[in-house]
């Protein structure tokens, strides 16, 4: 069964202090790795997809990376509009391009 | 460029009342799915359509119906509500190539007392 693990839950950083959400998966066969940002009371907005072990996305402060076992989302210097949830999803190609499995998300909390 | 929209935002229902939850889609995109989303779960696939005219369960697809009824709109229907089914729902869509992620909309929060 096609698993994904999130950590922390929660996680609280000063403006400016570093860090990295961990994404670990399991899957038969990964098609792609999908990252999220979801704000209270709002859908989740895609960020970045990763296809293969190696591979990295940038997008202003936040750093994608995968392996062939998990992914890390850093934030570098965040501030507080960075404060979100953000999710993690796999696409197996066992199931064709139809399926997200979701993790249960890493709550992001950024104090001024 | 209003993307995914749902409709709508809030909802209460009595056990036992039916409802549909509304959602339509400007992108063009091929694809459209129903998720869940409850505290502590994650997203869970409810239903999906991978084109007009096709739709498939997905994890969770017990006590739902859902209807594509064109390529633009993509309806959820609770037949007869139950607690179980308070939750958060998203509809999401899809192009069937590119490198891009699902769009979700804002979501529809059900309450059902």
């Amino acid at each position: 069964e096609d698993q994904v693990t999130q950590s922390p839950e929660a996680l609280r950083l000063q403006e400016g202090e570093s860090s990295s959400l961990n994404c670990s998966y399991t899957v038969s066969g990964l098609r792609g790795l999908f990252w999220y940002r979801q704000d209270p009371g709002k859908g989740p907005e895609f960020l970045f997809t990763l296809y293969s072990a190696g591979e990295e996305k940038e997008k202003e402060r936040l750093k994608a990376t995968l392996t062939k076992k998990e992914s890390f989302l850093h934030i570098t210097a965040p501030k507080p509009e960075d404060s979100a949830t953000y999710l993690c999803a796999v696409q197996a190609s066992n199931t064709g391009f139809q399926k997200l499995v979701f993790g249960t998300g890493t709550r992001l909390l950024v104090s001024p | 460029n209003a993307g995914v929209t749902q409709t709508p935002k809030f909802q209460v229902l009595k056990t036992g009342q039916s409802m549909t939850l509304q959602c339509a889609q400007d992108m063009n995109h091929n694809s459209m799915y129903w998720y869940r989303q409850d505290p502590g779960m994650g997203l869970r696939l409810i239903y999906y359509s991978a084109s007009e005219g096709t739709t498939d369960k997905g994890e969770v697809p017990n006590g739902y119906n859902v209807s594509r009824l064109n390529k633009r709109e993509f309806s959820l229907r609770l037949e007869s509500a139950a607690p179980s089914q308070t939750s958060v729902y998203f509809c999401a869509s899809r192009a069937t190539t590119g490198t891009l992620g699902y769009t979700f909309g804002s979501g529809t929060r059900l309450t059902v007392v």
